[in-house]
């Protein structure tokens, strides 16, 4: 079975210092892992993704994440944090059938 | 480009009363389909999912259905609601040929009280 977990269920960071959320996944097969952000009362968006490609993963808006086979880790960094960052960050890796193993969210709070 | 929508994007009910909601997506053909609920605190929970019309799979035994009339839409209901059916219900599609990763749509706020 396909499963992530995430470290931290808040981060808060100050705005323009670095944000790392923490992921550790298990999968029985070469895995597919994503992040995607929510902002309150919205759909999910995908952040990036990585498909055994390059192991260093650039998303939308500044993040990025690195796979880590070694560690079963897919952690996600941004230098600087945004205001418009503070949201709920999921970690997902690819189940069977195209359907995906969602983390528990971790939310992120900016401070000014 | 594709293009999820859902609606209503807010909702209230009365315990007891009947549930539609409807999702559609714009610009591909025969995708994958899914339902989740976000309740408060708990995370995403998968109910169910469509790889084609007619063909529904439950994740979660409930007092909700689905359905997929057409291609690209597909309906959550439920005969009676539940308070516990409260939650904010995510729509997502897929394109499927090995691609995994899932598009939302931007949401339902269902409010049973």
């Amino acid at each position: 079975a396909q499963s992530v977990t995430q470290l931290d269920s808040h981060v808060s960071v100050s705005e323009g210092t670095p944000v790392l959320l923490r992921c550790n996944y298990s999968s029985s097969y070469s895995p597919s892992l994503f992040w995607y952000v929510q902002h309150p009362n919205k759909g999910l968006q995908l952040l990036l993704k990585y498909t055994s490609a390059a192991t260093l993963v650039k998303g939308i808006n500044g993040f990025e994440a690195e796979f880590k086979k070694s560690e079963t880790s897919f952690h996600l960094t941004k230098p600087s944090a945004h205001m418009s960052d503070a949201a709920e960050y999921f970690c997902v890796v690819r189940g069977n059938d195209y359907k995906l193993s969602f983390g528990a969210g971790t939310t992120v709070t900016v401070r000014a | 480009s594709q293009t999820i929508h859902q609606w209503p994007a807010t909702l209230v009910q009365p315990v007891g009363s009947p549930l539609s909601l409807e999702c559609t997506v714009e610009g591909t053909s025969n995708p994958n389909l899914y339902w989740y609920r976000q309740a408060a605190g708990r995370g995403l929970q998968l109910l169910f999912y469509s790889v084609g019309i007619g063909q529904i799979s439950s994740e979660v035994p409930q007092n909700l259905s689905a359905s997929r009339p057409q291609d690209r839409q597909f309906i959550l209901s439920s005969k009676k609601l539940l308070l516990s059916d409260s939650g904010f219900y995510l729509c997502a599609w897929n394109p499927g040929a090995k691609v995994y990763e899932q598009f939302f749509g931007p949401g339902t706020r269902l409010t049973v009280l």
